[in-house]
């Protein structure tokens, strides 16, 4: 079945620092979604890329999807301690199935 | 956005008993809900999905007959944990969608803890 990979799993950084969680599909995508858990909390929905090196930004946030659409990445510019939490990308197959699967996911810790 | 809610938020049982999680669209009629299952430190796996009006198609290696899903109307499904026992203990959430290109929406989730 369909396996989708985030690195790295976790990643330590100080405040102003930048940060990137790449994601690997192991089939061609339709879409992309991205989403942030906040510790103790159920997952938000930032943003879905449809087309083919899509890139969309969200104030400090960058998405971008890969040219074969099997890959994705996720960009934050000089980080804040708001930014903490895990970053999971979210690939839904081509095809009726429609089916989403998430990530293996990236927590992030952000540190004064 | 969207609201879906999950009740309860919290829920506290002894092996063996069951457990009904209801999930509801509030402000849209959801076509299609998901039930996803995450355990600590983990990503959110897929158990079921059900379209309203049908029976559940759930992913392999679920029990249909330990997760009974019903999604009755196109605001509301329930999950209910049959017989549960502590490896059941986990954070279950729900989405919904409108449609098939629609957003998916994620429920608060409803932390289970079967001891």
């Amino acid at each position: 079945g369909q396996q989708v990979m985030q690195i790295p799993q976790y990643q330590h950084v100080q405040e102003g620092e930048d940060f990137t969680t790449y994601c690997n599909s192991s089939t061609t995508l339709s879409n992309i979604q991205w989403y942030k858990q906040r510790p103790g909390g159920h997952p938000v929905f930032l943003i879905q890329l449809v087309k083919s090196g899509e890139v969309k930004k969200q104030k400090r946030l960058t998405f971008q999807f890969g040219e074969a659409k099997k890959n994705s990445s996720l960009h934050i510019t000089a980080t804040q301690t708001t930014d903490v939490g895990t970053y999971f990308c979210a690939g839904r197959e081509t095809g009726t199935a429609s089916k989403l699967t998430f990530g293996t996911g990236t927590r992030l810790q952000v540190t004064l | 956005g969207a609201v879906v809610s999950q009740h309860p938020s919290w829920v506290i049982c002894k092996s063996g008993t069951s457990v009904k999680i209801e999930c509801r669209s509030l402000d849209f009629q959801a076509t299609t809900m998901f039930w996803y299952r995450q355990f600590p430190k983990q990503s959110l796996m897929l158990m079921a999905t059900s379209n309203e009006g049908s029976k559940a198609t759930y992913e392999q290696g679920v029990e249909k007959d330990k997760f009974l899903i019903n999604h009755a109307s196109l605001t509301l499904s329930t999950l209910t944990v049959t017989s549960a026992h502590p490896e059941d203990s986990s954070f279950y959430i729900c989405s919904a969608r409108a449609g098939a290109r629609e957003t998916q929406y994620f429920g608060p989730g409803t932390r289970l803890l079967v001891l």
